[in-house]
């Protein structure tokens, strides 16, 4: 069957500009995870969404960051007016539930570039 | 603070040779235990997992876990060129997302 996806796979982008990360997970994962990895660093986690709870946004770097997720489908990762440090490597992981760490996949991920 | 501890290595193994991967946690009620492969620009993938002391074994690997003294490693047996990656430990205490630690880097000269 399908695994996440992600979309775009590489962006690139000017400093002040914003963009929008695209996740789509598994069919039938409750629950979503936004992560950050910069280059040789591990993973720094942002946020996760778990059915129709409020997020847990309690990774978000700054009030620049901003995600929104569509029932229990597709969900967007947003950053506003970026900056160099916002260079990296997010990727998208979904799960049954979240108490389901053990069918919790990765998608490929979207490498952001922050000129 | 949840927090998974491991040495970032990188280590060095030769070919044929035993990997040995080590992780510490924080966290005493912590339930569930992963181990998470990533090659060099991959995303991890999960490659084993284990809820109860003792040792898992599935083919070359062995997780083993001891949660009195905290700790879970991952064993490779007869490390291949292609196992070198950056090895993720993460933790799971339930309802809430598994905390990732920083990663091992494992390198296996041919």
């Amino acid at each position: 069957g399908a695994g996440v996806s992600q979309s775009p796979s590489n962006k690139v982008t000017e400093k002040g500009k914003d963009v929008e990360l695209r996740c789509d997970p598994i069919s039938g994962h409750t629950a979503l995870y936004w992560y950050r990895q910069r280059l040789g660093q591990g993973l720094e986690f942002l946020i996760y969404f778990q059915g129709n709870s409020a997020p847990d946004k309690s990774g978000l770097p700054s009030d620049r960051f901003s995600a929104e997720r569509t029932g229990e489908s597709v969900s967007t990762l947003t950053i506003q007016r970026t900056q160099q440090e916002d260079s990296a490597v997010y990727l998208c992981a979904s799960s049954l539930s979240v108490s389901r760490a053990d069918t919790q996949y990765f998608g490929p991920g979207t490498r952001l570039t922050v000129l | 603070q949840k927090e998974v501890e491991q040495n970032s290595g990188p280590l060095s193994v030769p070919e044929g040779a035993i990997a040995s991967l080590n992780c510490t946690y924080s966290d005493r009620v912590s339930q569930s235990f992963f181990w998470y492969r990533q090659y060099s620009g991959k995303s991890p993938e999960l490659i084993m997992s284990i809820y109860s002391n003792g040792d898992k074994e599935d083919g070359r690997f062995t997780a083993q876990l001891n949660k009195a003294s905290q700790y879970v490693s991952l064993l490779i047996r007869d490390s291949q060129p292609s196992d070198s990656a950056t090895y993720l430990c993460a933790v799971s205490s339930g309802n809430t997302p598994l905390v990732f630690g920083k990663g091992t880097r494992l390198s296996v000269i041919a």
